[in-house]
């Protein structure tokens, strides 16, 4: 079966400090992947999608990720974290048809 | 136009209640899904709904849970007989066409707390 890990539960870093998320996917072909942001209280905001092609997706809010298919990952990265970027981030993978798979979320914590 | 949006924002209710859970999904949206998200857990996919029909239940929990669709708009999540487990954020989406590609846009969901 389809699934999808986040493999960190909480990260804490330093305003400014860089970012790394990591998120693993296991899926039989290629997929579609997802990073969605969600701020306390407030729904799930799409970050960024990878379909195909390039696999350095640029988003918003200054949020990338790689897809890499041998490592079977779907990293996020900003190089400057600003204090607005504490929330819970969510990596999800889509498949052909209609089911969406979520891991399990990682929450940042961004220090002054 | 306006995003998803779901009510109510909170509800508390007693053990053993019936309780109704709305979603105004995006104007235009053909797909419409549920979702459950539990204290420390991801999200949870109870049903998607194409249009009026839904061609995918099989995440919903049990039998107490259900789910309609009207006028390929408004959707409402009924659980019956509701158990403390229950408790969780129900989280609504919408997408323009569904399927595996489609961006889902995701209302600020309902707390259900069961007492």
């Amino acid at each position: 079966a389809q699934s999808v890990t986040q493999p960190d539960i909480h990260i804490t870093v330093s305003e400014g400090a860089s970012l790394e998320l990591r998120c693993n996917y296991s899926y039989g072909a290629t997929p579609y992947l997802f990073w969605y942001v969600q701020s306390p209280g407030q729904g799930l905001q799409l970050l960024l999608k990878y379909f195909s092609g390039d696999t350095l997706v640029q988003g918003i809010k200054g949020f990338e990720a790689e897809f890499k298919r041998s490592q079977s990952s779907f990293n996020l990265r900003k190089p400057s974290v600003h204090w607005s970027d504490a929330a819970e981030y969510f990596c999800a993978v889509g498949e052909y048809g209609n089911q969406f798979y979520f891991g399990t979320g990682t929450s940042l914590t961004v220090i002054p | 136009g306006a995003g998803v949006s779901q009510s109510p924002s909170n509800k508390v209710t007693e053990k053993g209640k019936d309780v109704e859970l709305r979603c105004d999904p995006i104007s235009g949206h053909t797909a419409l899904y549920w979702y459950r998200q539990s204290l420390g857990q991801g999200l949870e996919f109870l049903i998607y709904f194409q249009g009026n029909s839904a061609p995918d239940k099989s995440g919903l929990p049990s039998d107490r849970f259900s789910a309609e669709r009207t006028g390929g708009s408004v959707s409402t999540l009924t659980i019956q007989r509701t158990q403390q487990e229950d408790s969780a954020v129900y989280l609504c989406a919408s997408s323009w066409a569904g399927g595996g590609g489609d961006t889902q846009y995701f209302g600020p969901g309902t707390r259900l707390t069961v007492l």
